[in-house]
């Protein structure tokens, strides 16, 4: 499965954008990027998904590189409940894409 | 309910009680997945439940026995623990559609420390 790299922490002013990054230069064609996110001793929760083009949900948007070697997670306006650990992940393809290798992800601070 | 409900979300044990943990899913979903999450580690997949049917085992020891009874009930069944095994455990479900397994949405996790 791709790998991927993320920073490790981000901080962010409350209201304010959150853009978070990640590389996936080893993604192949049909592999998707999934973004999920953990609040500190909850289970994780999905956020979004995509495959090429940009994804916009209730939750956050989702811009993947022409490339798709890396890929933006964009909180618009972020709370103090958005403080998680942010994970970027791409599954296995091959029919085996139900396994999420979730890394260290990135842990974003909103501060007030 | 909605979503994934997890029992108990608390749990403490001696290494040589039996205990489960039960997981319920609310969504309609086909596949359920069971996770452990140590201290300071990343989210481990112990089990994958498709249909009923278990299509992975990642290397899990014995004394950890998952029950599929049906698409909405998964169970983990616990005995003759070691203190390692003292993490928290996530149940996940997800719809599966062919080839391709969906978005998983996890329980808020059973809390397990063992004595």
């Amino acid at each position: 499965d791709a790998k991927t790299t993320q920073p490790p922490s981000m901080d962010c002013a409350e209201g304010r954008a959150a853009n978070l990054p990640c590389n996936h230069s080893t993604i192949s064609g049909n592999e998707y990027v999934y973004w999920y996110r953990q609040i500190h001793s909850q289970g994780p929760q999905y956020i979004i998904h995509g495959l090429k083009n940009n994804e916009t949900n209730e939750m956050a948007s989702l811009i993947i590189t022409e490339d798709r070697k890396s890929s933006t997670l964009i909180l618009p306006h972020a709370t103090l409940r958005d403080t998680a650990v942010y994970y970027c992940i791409v599954p296995n393809s091959g029919g085996s894409n139900y396994k999420l290798t979730f890394g260290k992800g990135t842990l974003l601070t909103v501060n007030p | 309910e909605t979503g994934v409900t997890q029992t108990p979300r608390h749990l403490v044990m001696g290494m040589t009680n039996k205990k489960s943990l039960k997981c319920e899913q609310h969504l309609g979903h086909n596949a359920m997945y069971w996770y452990k999450q140590s201290a300071k580690k990343p989210l481990e997949l112990m089990f994958v439940y498709n249909f009923k049917e278990q299509t992975e085992n990642n290397s899990v020891p014995s004394r950890f026995s998952p029950e599929c009874p049906n698409s909405s009930h998964l169970f983990l069944h616990l005995h003759t623990l070691q203190p390692e095994d003292s993490a928290l455990y996530l149940c996940a479900s997800s719809q599966v559609m062919g080839q391709f397994y969906n978005e998983q949405f996890f329980g808020p996790g059973t809390r397990l420390t063992v004595l």
